[in-house]
């Protein structure tokens, strides 16, 4: 079955770039109906989605943290990215890439849930 | 961004159990209404999606209801295994957001 595997570094200076990949086993990021997340949480708070990629390599962001994050896809290596820019202390969270399951039609897309996860990989900023 | 409101924010209870978790939504989502699971060092698991569809391999006991504003996750005869946090998710609109959990602990 698809399996997900977040990699990267650990630890992060502030105002720099905070940078982690998902590597995707068993199935292919290029599969129809599946689009790729990154969901963050911080210590003791909520879960935050940061945005999705697209096999095409569109993304969505969310829109608090749209002006610092690039997610990217290379279906080469069956992988996608994220790049969060400008780091801070608030950054600091337990990362997590996930699959999601949904269909575009006629121009509007509609999800299911994120029914694959990685385990997630604690990035700290500081310096 | 739609706000995802869960109650109560954690609840205990004993083996054998049923509960029933509610997640309330400030506008209407249809049924685009997702439930997961988090433990500790483990990738979070969906259990339930589209408010009541089980997850392959979910057990039967897991169960979801609601559509529109309010949404239930009811788990019946609790096992050891499910003592966890409980989050719901709307895919209504972008961005998808969570609610702040309910962490179901043992008595």
């Amino acid at each position: 079955q698809v399996q997900l595997q977040e990699s990267g570094p650990g630890l992060v200076k502030p105002s720099q770039t905070l940078s982690l990949t998902c590597s995707v086993s068993g199935g292919s990021i290029s599969s129809d109906n599946y689009y790729w997340s990154w969901i963050r949480q911080p210590a003791g708070k909520n879960l935050e989605w940061i945005g999705r990629v697209y096999p095409s390599g569109t993304a969505d962001y969310n829109p608090s943290l749209k002006s610092r994050v690039t997610i990217s896809v290379d279906t080469s290596n069956n992988q996608f990215s994220l790049k969060l820019s400008s780091v801070t202390a608030a950054d600091t969270a337990a990362y997590y890439c996930a699959r999601e399951e949904g269909y575009c039609s006629r121009g509007s897309c509609y999800y299911y849930g994120m029914d694959v996860w990685g385990q997630g990989t604690t990035v700290t900023v500081s310096s | 961004d739609i706000q995802m409101t869960q109650s109560p924010s954690s609840l205990s209870a004993s083996v054998g159990d049923t509960v029933t978790l509610t997640c309330r939504a400030s506008q209407s989502i249809s049924s685009y209404l997702n439930w997961y699971q988090l433990k500790p060092g483990k990738a979070p698991k969906l259990l339930i999606y589209l408010a009541s569809s089980l997850q392959s391999g979910v057990p039967s006991r897991f169960s979801g209801g609601g559509s529109g504003t309010e949404f239930t996750l009811t788990i019946r005869s609790l096992q050891p295994d499910d003592f966890a946090v409980y989050y719901c998710q709307q895919s209504y609109r972008t961005p998808p957001t969570f609610g702040q959990g309910t962490r179901v602990e043992i008595k």
